[in-house]
Formats: C-alpha cells, structure tokens, sequence
C-alpha cells in the first residue's frame, strides 16, 4: 500500500508564474489535507477536503491560492501569480473517514525566484 | 493563535540517554499526536494519545497527557543517532484540521 504521494518533490517559479502542486492520498482515503511549512516553523494548516467537496478553508490566503479534489485523479493546490513569500514547503496529508490520523506525504518544495 | 508551544526548542545528547520533549497548548482537545521530521523530508506519524489517556507507549516512546495543564510530553529512552530530527505535537480540536507546534530540534551524538 503506497503511502501519500506528491509531486513535484521540488519546484521553482518566477515571480508572477503559477505553481500546481499534486496529492495523491493512500488507497482508501477520501480525506485530504494540505499545510504549509515556512523555514524553521510547523506546519500551518491550509485547508480539508474531501471528494469534490472544500470541508474548511480557512488557513487559505483569500487570493490567489486554490485547492481541488476531484472524483478522479490527485488533489490539486493551486497558486496563481507566485511571489517570493510564497516560497515554502508544502505538505498534503490524508486520512481515512471516521480516523484521526493523517499521514503525510513528502512534500513539495517550492522556491520562488 | 491556538498553536502549540514546545520546549525546549533545542536539545543535544549523548546516545543512550533520555530525551523528554514538552507540548502546551491552548483549547481543549480531541487528541493529540507526535510526529517526527527528519532534515528536509516529510513527517512520520508516531503516536496519537486522545483527550480520555494519560499516557501511551510505543517501543522507546512514552507519551502523556494532562489535560488539566493542557500539557504533553514525549520522552524518547535509549537513544540513538538515528533518532536526530525535529519533533512535533499536533492537537485535533473540534475540527479535522491539526495545529502543529513549534518543534524541539533533537540532535543525539554517538
């Protein structure tokens, strides 16, 4: 059984470009969740969600970052117009329904420049 | 801001030796968990203690809970090189989501 899969494991944009970032969570999870790790911190929640559906949002910035997880196919965190602040790591997580633990996957490095 | 605080932020010592790490935080809690990250690489689950448990074992781990304190320690016996890595607490509120604490740096030299 993989584990949680992301990819690219690293990414470099340009000022203004967008960056995808990809999730594919274990077999038999139907919960994502993405975070964000800055230099030297812990994880900041982003947002949950399950198949087609935003569960909560609410460590989203209000522009430019967005996030899917469609019927088929990875979960997708979208960052439009990418700025050097936005340069971290991000990790996706997932977990089975009605289970508290999330497993994490390695991360996506993303460097802005 | 309901992140946790961890303490000591920093902590160096010979292998064989114990390494307790704490965890505060701030609201009431479902659960709270451990996880492990090694230099530039993902986190490791390691063990998750709910609201109703005190303490838990996991091999050369040991966990507690106060939820009167607000409190967790992990406490890693016996340890080894290998167990060099940032450590980190994250409590499970009323919501799905997790709040990471700060992290203590363990560096463990043989």
């Amino acid at each position: 059984n993989a584990g949680v899969m992301q990819n690219p494991r690293h990414l470099v944009r340009r000022r203004g470009q967008e960056a995808r970032l990809r999730c594919s969570p274990m077999k038999g999870h139907s919960h994502v969740y993405w975070y964000r790790q800055l230099p030297e911190e812990g994880l900041k929640f982003m947002v949950y969600l399950q198949k087609e559906n935003i569960i909560d949002e609410s460590g989203m910035p209000k522009e430019r970052f967005s996030a899917e997880f469609p019927k088929e196919g990875p979960s997708i965190l979208r960052i439009q117009q990418v700025v050097r602040g936005d340069s971290a790591a991000y990790f996706c997580a997932s977990s089975q329904q009605g289970t508290d633990t999330q497993y994490f996957g390695p991360g996506t490095r993303l460097t802005v420049l | 801001s309901q992140q946790g605080e961890e303490d000591p932020q920093a902590l160096s010592i010979q292998e064989g030796e114990n390494a307790t790490m704490n965890c505060s935080y701030k609201t009431s809690i479902n659960n709270l968990q451990w996880y492990r990250q090694n230099s530039g690489r993902g986190l490791v689950h390691l063990i998750l203690i709910r609201s109703n448990e005190r303490e838990k074992h996991s091999g050369r781990l040991r966990v507690t809970l106060d939820t009167s304190k607000k409190s967790s320690s992990l406490l890693i016996t016996a340890s080894r090189a290998a167990d060099t890595a940032s450590y980190f607490c994250a409590t499970e509120h009323n919501t799905d989501k997790l709040i990471f604490g700060t992290g203590t740096r363990l560096q463990v030299f043989p």
